[in-house]
């Protein structure tokens, strides 16, 4: 699976938009950009993924540019409650043989402040 | 919404015993994972299961690990004789299929503890 590179940390205002960006330069045509996040030690929670044309659903959207190397992941309005380490996960598509797995790298820990 | 759900939340255990941790995934969901998490580590994949075999595995799951779907509805990882570096949170996780483009859902995990 393609890399991907992501800010340690970020910080966002209670109410503001939340950016968050990601790389994966060398993301294979049929490579989906996934994003999780995960609060304190609970499970990996799905929020968002998308190939090629943006996405948005009721918790996010997500922008990719149009060469796919990189992504950025918008939460609208964001809440104290969306304080949480949010990974960016390139995973194969099709034609991988394998069962897909997700692998998560170190991602972004997101502040929400006040 | 459906979810998936996992006991026990927590789990004390004797270093050298036997424990087994059980997943209930997403009810038409048809593939299964294990993943794991070691305090202050990376979520590191285990092993992927699909029509009652194992897909994938990672080199962390090594013959003391074993993964079964007794029944219809769970699906469980047990260690045969816990190490002390196998406390860590561990996660079940469910998908409805196996393609790239069906998100895996996961559960809320157990916390082992060998002691």
């Amino acid at each position: 699976d393609a890399k991907t590179t992501q800010p340690p940390s970020m910080d966002c205002a209670e109410g503001r938009a939340a950016n968050l960006p990601c790389n994966h330069s060398t993301i294979s045509g049929n490579e989906y950009v996934y994003w999780y996040r995960q609060i304190h030690s609970q499970g990996p929670q799905y929020i968002i993924h998308g190939l090629k044309n943006n996405e948005t659903n009721e918790m996010a959207s997500l922008i990719i540019t149009e060469d796919r190397k990189s992504s950025t992941l918008i939460l609208p309005h964001a809440t104290l409650r969306d304080t949480a380490v949010y990974y960016c996960i390139v995973r194969v598509g099709v034609g991988g043989g394998s069962n897909y797995k997700l692998t998560f790298g170190k991602g972004t820990l997101l502040t929400v402040n006040p | 919404e459906p979810e998936v759900t996992q006991t026990p939340s927590h789990q004390v255990t004797q270093m050298g015993q036997e424990v087994i941790l059980r997943c209930v995934p997403i009810s038409n969901h048809l593939y299964f994972y294990w993943y794991r998490q070691i305090l202050g580590q990376k979520v590191e994949f285990l092993v992927s299961f699909y029509n009652n075999e194992i897909s994938e595995k990672s080199e962390i799951f090594d013959d003391q690990f074993s993964v079964e779907r007794p029944d219809g509805s769970n699906f469980t990882l047990k260690i045969r004789s816990t190490k002390l570096e196998d406390s860590a949170m561990y996660f079940c996780a469910s998908s409805r299929q196996g393609t790239g483009n069906s998100p895996l859902h996961f559960g809320n995990g157990t916390r082992l503890t060998v002691t």
